[in-house]
């Protein structure tokens, strides 16, 4: 099994429907973040938390929401979908360790999102 | 400002030639820097990174980078390419504090018979 999971994979929906994608994780990780992936643009962050009481925008939260449920949950909500959040989505995990920080990043296969 | 810049959108390479894929980086401090690879349908997966030491770095399926503080640089080689090396690669950078991670927009990469 994957260490970081995303469901669903695939979602198409229609303009201003709410759609939720869930990432878990059985890495240990505290740190979680989301992003979206564009063509020729990278990935951009979206949100990203570094435990379960901390949650912080990205560069690009407007139109998004997130819960970190547990330590190994971290859900991405859009409220009223819109077609340009049609993208790639990744959910990524990382560790924090005092003095050994390396900031590498896992990440799950992806959830691609089509708003119609 | 962070930024890190590919200047190239899609490479091609025959199998077996030579690859390098170029990589730009802009960072106040020394900079922790990352080449992750993304197979089509899959999440990305870390080649390789280079925190500190040695400027010339090895990573995993035969990649290496070398990181070149004069030029802002961390290019990517590999001596030759194998047909399962078409992906698209992204350089990375990170901030102090390892938290926040800026992607370069990724190079695709074709390999040709």
């Amino acid at each position: 099994d994957a260490d970081v999971t995303q469901t669903p994979r695939n979602r198409i929906t229609k303009t201003g429907k709410r759609i939720m994608l869930e990432c878990s994780q059985t890495k240990g990780h505290d740190r979680m973040y989301w992003y979206r992936q564009d063509p020729g643009l990278g990935l951009r962050l979206i949100y990203y938390s570094f435990d379960v009481k901390d949650i912080n925008k990205g560069e690009i939260s407007d139109g998004y929401s997130v819960s970190r449920q547990a330590q190994a949950k971290f859900s991405l909500s859009l409220e009223s979908a819109i077609p340009n959040q049609t993208a790639l989505y990744f959910c990524a995990t990382s560790e924090w360790r005092t003095g050994t920080n390396t900031g590498e990043l896992f990440f799950g296969e992806g959830s691609r999102l089509t708003v119609l | 400002a962070q930024s890190v810049t590919q200047p190239d959108i899609h490479i091609t390479v025959s199998e077996g030639a030579s690859l390098e894929l170029r990589c730009n980086y802009s960072y106040g401090a020394t900079p922790y820097l990352f080449w992750y690879v993304q197979s089509p349908g899959q999440g990305l997966q870390l080649l390789l990174k280079y925190f500190s030491g040695d400027t010339l770095v090895q990573g995993i399926k035969g990649f290496e980078a070398e990181f070149k503080r004069s030029q802002s640089s961390f290019n990517l080689r590999k001596p030759s390419v194998h047909w399962s090396d078409a992906a698209e690669y992204f350089c990375a950078v990170v901030n102090t504090g390892g938290f926040k991670t800026i992607f370069g927009a990724g190079t695709r990469l074709f390999v040709k018979a």
